[in-house]
């Protein structure tokens, strides 16, 4: 299997559930992210990590929390989400983290629904 | 707060016209500029990057990048149908920054 993958394509879950994400590159790169998409908005950055640190969290709430547990595989794990949490969430990739490395490729997304 | 901006569209043109595509942002010390297409329900799909001042061409896609005025640009010539999708600017910021994205342009090619 090539490139970025994400499992599940779809979810639907409630407010009180606990579900995971999952995130797995078969680029070589080392770093990756989790972004939201909502509609009518830019893709908003959530996590980086690169070599399986993360670098950035950008004011994300508690309830989505990341994991990586080695540079090919991210998790973000979801618990007593919001409504307005439903969204297309993407995994992305790059070699490094860093200028003229930061070509990032992106996994087919999650579409997301909280109900 | 570093900005990428676009215009949302939609950027109608006909089939064989040049679609021009523009963005701009914030930050001066920007290094790395990326244009993505996204297709309706699809992930963003990297097709050009541009470090340098001036045009870089691949097949019919160029990216034009002036740092002075904070502009970058694409054009699609001779564009198709398929060409309609939404297209994100994307900007690297000074440092080891994350992208930062553009809300997009929805282009619409029409036969």
């Amino acid at each position: 299997e090539t490139g970025v993958t994400q499992t599940p394509r779809h979810l639907v879950m409630g407010m009180t559930n606990k579900k995971s994400l999952k995130c797995e590159q078969h680029l070589g790169h080392n770093a990756m992210y989790w972004y939201k998409q909502s509609a009518k908005k830019p893709l908003e950055l959530m996590f980086v990590y690169s070599l399986e640190e993360r670098v950035e969290n950008n004011s994300v709430p508690s309830r989505f929390s990341p994991e990586c547990p080695n540079s090919s595989h991210l998790f973000l794990h979801l618990h007593t989400l919001q409504p307005e949490d439903s969204a297309l969430y993407l995994c992305a990739s790059s070699q490094e983290l860093g200028t003229y490395s930061y070509e990032q490729y992106f996994g087919p997304g999650t579409r997301l629904t909280v109900t | 707060q570093k900005e990428v901006e676009q215009n949302s569209g939609p950027l109608s043109v006909p089939e064989g016209a040049i679609a021009s595509l523009n963005c701009t942002y914030s930050d001066r010390g920007s290094q790395s500029f990326f244009w993505y297409r996204q297709y309706s329900g699809k992930s963003p799909e990297l097709i050009m990057f541009i470090y340098s001042n001036g045009d870089k061409e691949d097949g019919r896609f160029t990216a034009q990048l002036n740092k002075a005025s904070q502009y970058v640009s694409l054009l699609i010539r001779d564009s198709q149908p398929s060409d309609s999708a939404t297209y994100l600017c994307a900007v690297e910021g000074s440092g080891n920054t994350p992208l930062v994205f553009g809300k997009g342009t929805r282009l619409s090619v029409i036969a």
